[in-house]
C-alpha cells in the first residue's frame, strides 16, 4: 500500500539554525498539509498545499515557516530560524481528494528536536 | 470554529475488558469524523471513519457511530488487546467550504491495555 514518507526521522539543532524537514507524498494525491505535535499535547494543523500554492495556514505557520514542492513528488517543510519552542514531531499528509469525506494518510513524522 | 474533544487519559484495562473513549465535537457544518491510532514510536493512522449521521464506522473491532443529535463519535471496542495500547484521536474533517478541509483533531486519549 502506498505511504507517505518522511524523513529524516529524528533531526537534533541549535537555536537559530535552519532546519528543512522532507516529505513524499503518496504519487496521486494533489492536496498536502503539515501538522505538528509537541510532546503530550494534541496534533496541530500548520499548513495545507494545494496546486503549488498555500491554501490556509494556522497562526503558528509565522513568517518563520514555509513550505515548498521543489519537483513532482517532495513536500518541504522550512524552519528559517529554530526556536527551542519549535521542538515537536512534524507529521505530513497528503489526500488525494479535497473531498470533506475523504481522509488524510499521515508519515511517520520527524521529532524535531532544537537545543 | 471547530473543535474536538475527547476524554482525558490515561486509560488503563486489562485485557479482554470493554473499551470506550468519549468524543464529541462542534462544527457549522456537517464534517465527516474520524478516529485515527498513534503506535509508540509511529505516525498516525486511519482506524475508522463516518461521514454522515448513523453512519458506523469499523476496524480491527473497534466501532464509532456518527450521533449528530448528540455531536457526538464515541469510540468502542468489545474486548481489548494489549496490542490496543496506543494513543486514539478523534478528529473531524469540515465540510464547509474555506477551511480547505483541514482536519481538526482532539487531545488525543493514552490507552494501555496490561495482560
Amino acid at each position: 500500500e502506498p505511504e507517505v514518507t518522511q524523513t529524516p526521522s529524528h533531526q537534533v539543532t541549535q537555536m537559530g539554525q535552519e532546519v528543512i524537514l522532507r516529505c513524499v507524498p503518496i504519487s496521486n494525491h494533489l492536496y498536502f498539509y503539515w501538522y505538528r505535535q509537541i510532546l503530550g499535547q494534541k496534533v496541530e494543523f500548520l499548513v495545507s498545499f494545494y496546486n503549488n500554492e498555500i491554501s490556509e495556514k494556522s497562526e503558528i505557520f509565522d513568517d518563520q515557516f514555509s513550505v515548498e514542492r521543489p519537483d513532482g513528488s517532495n513536500f518541504t517543510l522550512k524552519i528559517r530560524s529554530t526556536k527551542l519552542e519549535d521542538s515537536a514531531m512534524y507529521f505530513c499528509a497528503s489526500s488525494p481528494f479535497s473531498s470533506y469525506n475523504s481522509p488524510l494518510h499521515f508519515g511517520n513524522g520527524t521529532r524535531l528536536t532544537v537545543t | 470554529g471547530d473543535s474536538v474533544t475527547q476524554m482525558e487519559g490515561p486509560v488503563t484495562l486489562s485485557e479482554e475488558a470493554f473499551l470506550t473513549i468519549n468524543c464529541t465535537y462542534t462544527a457549522t457544518g456537517y464534517p465527516s469524523l474520524f478516529w485515527y491510532v498513534q503506535y509508540p514510536g509511529e505516525g498516525l493512522q486511519l482506524l475508522l471513519k463516518a461521514t454522515k449521521a448513523d453512519d458506523k464506522g469499523s476496524n480491527k473491532g473497534f466501532e464509532a457511530t456518527y450521533r449528530k443529535e448528540t455531536t457526538s463519535f464515541h469510540l468502542e471496542k468489545g474486548s481489548v488487546q494489549v496490542s490496543d495500547s496506543a494513543v486514539y484521536f478523534c478528529a473531524l474533517r469540515e465540510s464547509s467550504g474555506g477551511s480547505n478541509y483541514k482536519l481538526t483533531f482532539g487531545k488525543g486519549t493514552l490507552l494501555t491495555v496490561n495482560p
